[in-house]
């Protein structure tokens, strides 16, 4: 499958913690994304990584990317109650499609 | 900006019956897809759109899915007859050219195959 794996699928914290997941892929990119899913809800762009890149900071994130080892890590510093959600990598090749992991279960707790 | 609009939200039907999503995207996006995200997965894609055209549909399932983009702007996606496996949250998405493909999603409708 070309889908990307992403660990770990659920993830438990205290609220002010900071919560790190990670995203590996298979295939050659353009860049990286990541979107939050609240539950019942549609997916939210947060950030995006090109290939040529290999950290960005948006906020109390900041993604990191190694195109050697085909891995992204994508770090929510002092978390809230409020980032309780699904996070999914999206990795784009040449054309518009992108290519969703499997998701990360956050659960921050308050 | 108004976001990317889909109806129903919800969907109960019966296996082997037919049913139809609608989805409106972000005014100007040219691009439009479809995804399917079963329970516990991430989306996977079933058709992209580039205005009316379609781009992608290598995931569809032909037999039973289709959709259209009539005019480039609204979008339907059918499945007929609908099987038990179908029960999914279908998404839309749409993205403006030359935007490294950011993608803005709808609330999805979720549909249940009993």
């Amino acid at each position: 499958s070309q889908q990307g794996e992403e660990d770990p699928q659920a993830l438990s914290i205290q609220e002010g913690e900071n919560a790190t997941m990670n995203c590996s892929y298979k295939t050659s990119i353009n860049n990286l994304q990541w979107y939050r899913q609240n539950s019942g809800r549609g997916l939210v762009h947060l950030i995006l990584i090109r290939s040529n890149e290999r950290e960005k900071h948006s906020g109390r994130l900041r993604v990191t990317l190694d195109t050697s080892k085909k891995s992204s890590s994508l770090l929510i510093t002092a978390s809230r109650a409020a980032d309780t959600a699904s996070y999914f990598c999206a990795f784009g090749g040449a054309t518009n499609k992108l290519i969703f992991g499997t998701g990360t279960l956050l659960a921050v707790q308050p | 900006e108004a976001g990317v609009a889909q109806s129903p939200r919800y969907k109960i039907i019966e296996k082997r019956q037919s049913v139809a999503f609608w989805c409106n995207p972000i005014s100007g996006h040219a691009t439009l897809y479809w995804y399917q995200q079963i329970l516990g997965q991430g989306p996977k894609l079933l058709i992209q759109f580039q205005n009316n055209g379609v781009v992608d549909d290598s995931q569809l399932p032909k037999d039973r899915f289709s959709a259209e983009r009539l005019k480039g702007v609204d979008s339907t996606l059918k499945i007929q007859p609908a099987k038990l496996e179908d029960s999914a949250v279908y998404l839309c998405a749409s993205s403006l050219r030359g935007t490294k493909n950011i993608q803005y999603f709808g609330a999805g409708t979720r549909l249940s195959v009993l």
